[in-house]
């Protein structure tokens, strides 16, 4: 298995412009989030997914977010228009919960740099 | 909110020593997690504890649990330089897909 998948890894982009954040959860995984690290605030939970349907978006910190999840094996996170404080890095995770087993799995992020 | 806070923030210790993190946390979980954080990677799960358990073992990380004092302590012993990482304590308050509360971690630093 793969592991959870990001792309891009790494994100270098002028202010205002859109970005677009890709992931691909690990199969058979039902829950997938979204989050956000940086020195100052941590890890923050953006937005999750459970069998694809946005549960709560509470985290997106403005209008200017927005994720999709068209299906199992796919989900995006945009940024439209894109600010210099958007710069941080981004986690996808998708997690299993099964036979008393809980598990997340992060993919390797994306580190996004906003000029 | 943090449901999750690790103590210290940072501890550096010499190869060979143990290294011992706490986490306490405000209402009730199911479950307690610890994950690693190499520096520039994703988090990746280290152990488990349940709520009805008080200690786990898993090579040479040791977890407890107090649900009394609402704490859990991750000791890692015989540390190595390949130790070095944020360590995240991460509570799950049911069993259900409710998101896990991650801490603000703990940045381990081992000396060789």
């Amino acid at each position: 298995d793969a592991g959870v998948i990001q792309s891009p890894r790494h994100e270098v982009t002028e202010m205002g412009q859109e970005v677009t954040l890709r992931c691909k959860p690990i199969s058979g995984h039902n829950s997938l989030f979204w989050y956000r690290q940086t020195m100052m605030r941590g890890l923050e939970l953006l937005i999750y997914f459970n069998n694809n349907v946005p549960i709560d978006d509470s985290g997106m910190p403005e209008d200017r977010f927005s994720a999709k999840m068209p299906n199992a094996s796919f989900s995006t996170l945009k940024i439209q228009p894109s600010e210099p404080r958007d710069s941080a890095v981004y986690f996808c995770a998708s997690r299993l919960i099964a036979g008393g087993a809980d598990t997340q799995y992060f993919g390797p992020g994306t580190r996004l740099t906003v000029l | 909110s943090q449901q999750g806070e690790e103590d210290p923030q940072a501890l550096s210790i010499q190869e060979g020593e143990n290294a011992t993190m706490n986490c306490s946390y405000k209402t009730s979980i199911n479950n307690l997690q610890w994950y690693r954080q190499n520096s520039g990677r994703g988090l990746v799960h280290l152990i488990l504890i349940r709520s009805n358990e008080r200690e786990k073992h898993s090579g040479r990380l040791r977890v407890t649990l107090d649900t009394s004092k609402k704490s859990s302590s991750l000791l890692i012993t015989a540390s190595r330089a390949a130790d070095t990482a944020s360590y995240f304590c991460a509570t799950a308050l049911n069993s259900g897909n409710t998101p896990l509360v991650f801490g603000k971690g703990t940045r381990l630093s081992v000396i060789a």
